[in-house]
């Protein structure tokens, strides 16, 4: 069974300031995707960053990067030049090709101080 | 990206009485759909996996006859609360990803389900 577990459940910080969350993750598999999922007050989940686990680069979106260190299982989120928009809950998934079934951290709140 | 639509957003019923949730894959055809439970500040629990034309397949623990999914299309997939209970109050969310190109799963927008 994968796992995943995001240990900070709530940060924030100031606008235009980076912050870093945090994920590690348990699984057995070789082959397997990383996902960074947002969940604004809205409740609608957004894909953030997408990361295959056979690429050694780290995946980057505009302002958003990840620290993906494989024999640690660790995934970690960077935001910079944090936004008011980027106040939400962020959740860290794995997705097993096996069964294509999705598994989620336990979340982490984060909120955007202006 | 590919859309996801699930109906309706919000519901209110009565103990007792059951409610349909629709979740619909507009621009492609699903073949596998998720349904998940996500109760107040908690992460997201996957119930069942919903197949087209065959039964659903429900995580440990997930009562099916308390929720009955169907997914009778390859663009429709619906998951009915029965005999609902305030216990069962909860937000319940839908996705699917474009069969045979998985690059990420695409959510509905969710339902909130208050059982009164």
């Amino acid at each position: 069974a994968q796992t995943v577990t995001q240990s900070q459940p709530e940060m924030s910080v100031q606008d235009a300031e980076t912050v870093t969350l945090s994920c590690t993750y348990d699984t057995s598999e070789n082959n397997y995707y990383l996902f960074w999922y947002k969940q604004p007050p809205s409740r609608q989940m957004i894909l953030v960053i997408r990361q295959e686990a056979y690429k050694q680069q780290n995946a980057t979106e505009n302002r958003f990067s990840v620290n993906f260190q494989k024999a640690a299982k660790s995934f970690s989120l960077k935001i910079s030049d944090s936004q008011l928009g980027d106040t939400a809950m962020y959740f860290c998934a794995t997705f097993n090709f096996g069964n294509e079934k999705l598994t989620f951290g336990t979340g982490t709140r984060l909120t955007i101080i202006p | 990206g590919a859309v996801v639509s699930q109906h309706p957003s919000r519901v209110i019923c009565k103990s007792g009485t059951s409610v349909k949730i629709e979740c619909r894959s507009l621009d492609f055809q699903a073949t596998t759909m998720f349904w998940y439970r996500q109760f107040p500040k908690q992460s997201l629990m996957l119930m069942a996996t919903s197949n087209e034309g065959s039964k659903a397949t429900y995580e440990q623990g997930v009562e099916k006859d308390k929720f009955l999914i169907n997914h009778a299309s390859l663009t429709l997939s619906t998951l009915t609360v029965t005999s609902a209970h305030p216990e069962d109050s909860s937000f319940y969310i839908c996705s699917a990803s474009v069969p045979g190109t998985y690059t990420e799963a695409f959510f509905g927008q969710g339902t909130r389900l208050t059982v009164v």
